[in-house]
């Protein structure tokens, strides 16, 4: 199994609180990415970094954001948390060098009311 | 541009029977591509991956993958379904245009029956 963590797993919380989810990987990954998927969809790339300060919106707008001040370290921040906000978010890594597959953690089920 | 079509939503097959959850792709490149597996509130575990090494992948629990350039298909078969397999399956492609993105399928339900 990969080493990638992410806290905490389930998070109920109300509106207009900051949250921020924890994703921590000890595999020494260069590149990590924030993926947004709804029960039974696809996965929506929202962040992803190639490393130590450097961040990247994805391809889905999200009012979140991110930061990579440690290489083991992604965490993502929701300054004002809102409904529409509610969904799973998972973590992922990858390491250099070609044919590399993403490693992912269990991933956190975000609920906003 | 690259992208990835899962052909069905859902497949239902019985305990002991085969399964092929099928999967095509498009790609300007030489692609990477991978099927991972997620169970439910679970994130994604890698299945298997083609690294252009071998067109028949052999992954873990039993699954394999053929890659087909000529068909560019990427079809995920098991002979013999399990009940643990009941799971959401995704095929991925590597974008290979140098940022290390992944485009996802949409995925596909498997459900086994007893």
């Amino acid at each position: 199994e990969a080493d990638i963590y992410q806290t905490p797993r389930y998070l109920v919380i109300g509106t207009g609180k900051k949250i921020t989810l924890e994703c921590s990987q000890t595999m020494g990954h260069d590149k990590m990415y924030w993926y947004q998927q709804d029960p039974g969809m696809e996965l929506h790339l929202i962040h992803y970094s190639y490393g130590v300060n450097s961040t990247e919106k994805g391809d889905l707008s999200s009012e979140s954001t991110v930061s990579r001040i440690r290489t083991e370290h992604f965490p993502l921040t929701l300054e004002s948390a809102r409904p529409s906000h509610t969904s799973q978010y998972l973590c992922a890594s990858r390491g250099t060098g070609g044919f590399q597959p993403q490693h992912f953690g269990d991933g956190t089920r975000l609920s906003i009311l | 541009a690259q992208s990835v079509t899962q052909l069905d939503s859902h497949v239902s097959v019985s305990e002991g029977t085969p399964v092929l959850l099928r999967c095509n792709y498009s790609s300007s490149y030489s692609p990477s591509l991978f099927w991972y597996v997620q169970h439910p509130n679970k994130g994604l575990q890698l299945l298997l991956k083609y690294t252009s090494a071998a067109t028949l992948v052999k992954g873990i629990n039993g699954f394999e993958a053929e890659f087909k350039k000529s068909e560019t298909s990427f079809h995920l078969t098991k002979p013999s379904a399990h009940m643990s397999d009941a799971a959401e399956y995704f095929c991925v492609v590597s974008d290979a245009s140098g940022t290390y993105k992944y485009i996802f399928g949409t995925g596909t339900r498997l459900k086994v029956l007893a």
